[in-house]
């Protein structure tokens, strides 16, 4: 069984059209995130949700909406795609705040392309 | 705010060559410090972590210590094989938000 799932691993869209991208884990977690990955392989955070409440917000645009309908699934919505968003979204799970030290277990990534 | 430098890549060894990856940090209080590696097409996976100074991580043959005197968490294997060929990552938990803070990344390639 995967872990942390997303869907759909490859994105290819136009500019100003809306999408959205899924992510499950079934590891029983509390607290998930989204990471962005450009195309130099650096990461960083955008959002993370514990037991469904936005914990992190980092100054991304409002065009981008995460959706927690429960604490297994994270979404994340974009609305009005710019080129600069082409990029690998990565979900990720922790078993929760606590602890700092928690690993995160990482989805296979979505690989978003906007023309 | 808090930050990771690692070296810059790519990294070309031998197999059965020894690997360090630098790895420093800037933060406040006792962060938890991490590598993650990336396989091609694959997400990120933990090798190791360390919670506390003078702690080492060890995981697959490779290795780091927490060194916070000098603020670092080197990566080292003493034989590198083909299949060590990834991206990876250092990163750092210092808050009870779970924020992971990640380094830029390097590319490790390893040739018969």
């Amino acid at each position: 069984d995967t872990a942390v799932s997303q869907t759909p691993k490859y994105l290819v869209t136009q500019m100003g059209n809306d999408k959205s991208i899924k992510c499950e884990q079934n590891l029983g977690h509390d607290t998930m995130y989204w990471y962005k990955q450009d195309s130099k392989k650096f990461l960083k955070i955008m959002f993370s949700y514990n037991n469904k409440e936005l914990i992190i917000n980092e100054t991304v645009p409002n065009r981008f909406s995460p959706k927690s309908p429960d604490k297994a699934h994270l979404n994340l919505h974009i609305n009005s795609l710019e080129l600069g968003d082409s990029a690998v979204y990565f979900c990720a799970s922790s078993q929760s705040l606590a602890a700092p030290y928690n690993e995160q277990f990482f989805g296979p990534g979505t690989r978003l392309t906007v023309l | 705010g808090n930050s990771v430098t690692q070296m810059e890549g790519p990294v070309t060894l031998s197999e059965e060559a020894f690997l360090t990856i630098n790895c420093t940090y800037t933060a406040t209080g006792y962060p938890s410090l991490f590598w993650y590696v990336q396989y091609p097409g694959e997400g990120l996976q933990l090798l190791l972590k360390a919670t506390k100074a003078d702690d080492k991580g060890s995981n697959k043959g490779f290795e780091a210590t927490y060194r916070k005197e000098t603020t670092s968490f080197h990566l080292e294997k003493g034989s590198v094989q083909v299949s060590d060929s990834a991206v990876y990552f250092c990163a750092l938990s210092g808050s009870n938000t779970g924020k992971l803070i990640f380094g830029q990344g390097t590319t490790l390639q390893v040739k018969p």
